[in-house]
């Protein structure tokens, strides 16, 4: 089982739709989840960081975090065809004092105007 | 500003030469980390370091290197560049690992 899911897509929603973006994780102890936006040919853009159980809101982003089910999605509201990108989840692996980020295949959202 | 540089952008290189690829942030980081991404497996963690010198390895170590001799730069060598290590890689940064990382632009390298 690889430590980060997602479904690599691609997902397609059309123009003022919800996408929803999901992601599983095996590390219980992970405290730190974050999603990035990646545009073709570009490198990864943070958009969202959750740390606790629930939603957290940005904008026309939701991130929800469930640790209990190991699980964290990212709703995107009204869909616009500059959201069609790459979405890439990350969990922060713990080790001690120290940590890094795992990150998940991607899952890849496509915008129809 | 602030920024994390990565170079070259591109890079084209011969089966069994080393090669060098550099990372440089003026962050002020501690925390630096090299990754791949290939079509199909995402970014994955190649080495990484916590401060000057040290090191540590990733999923995907073999063939690469880093060493850390100040806080701005952790270049990464691949000692003898194989087809199987074309890929873009990516340099990233972080002040905190309860922060999210800053990334490079990116390197594209071809080994042919």
């Amino acid at each position: 089982q690889k430590e980060v899911e997602q479904n690599s897509g691609p997902l397609s929603v059309p123009e003022g739709a919800i996408a929803s973006l999901n992601c599983t994780y095996s590390d219980r102890v992970s405290q730190s989840f974050f999603w990035y936006r990646q545009y073709s040919g570009k490198s990864p853009e943070l958009i969202m960081s959750i740390y606790s159980n629930g939603d957290k809101e940005d904008g026309r982003f939701t991130a929800q975090l469930n640790k209990a089910s190991q699980y964290v999605s990212l709703l995107i509201r009204d869909s616009q065809p500059s959201d069609s990108a790459t979405y890439l989840c990350a969990v922060n692996i713990p080790s001690g004092n120290t940590g890094k980020l795992i990150f998940g295949q991607g899952t890849t959202l496509q915008v129809k105007p | 500003d602030a920024e994390i540089t990565q170079s070259p952008r591109h890079k084209i290189t011969e089966t069994g030469r080393q090669v060098t690829l550099a990372c440089h942030q003026t962050w002020n980081h501690n925390n630096m980390f090299w990754y791949r991404q290939d079509l199909g497996h995402g970014l994955r963690l190649i080495h990484y370091s916590y401060g000057v010198q040290d090191t540590n390895k990733g999923e995907v170590s073999d063939g690469y290197s880093v060493s850390r001799s100040n806080t701005e730069d952790l270049p990464l060598t691949l000692e003898s560049a194989a087809s199987s290590q074309t890929s873009v890689y990516f340099c990233a940064s972080s002040a905190q690992f309860s922060y999210g990382y800053t990334f490079g632009s990116g390197t594209r390298l071809t080994v042919v």
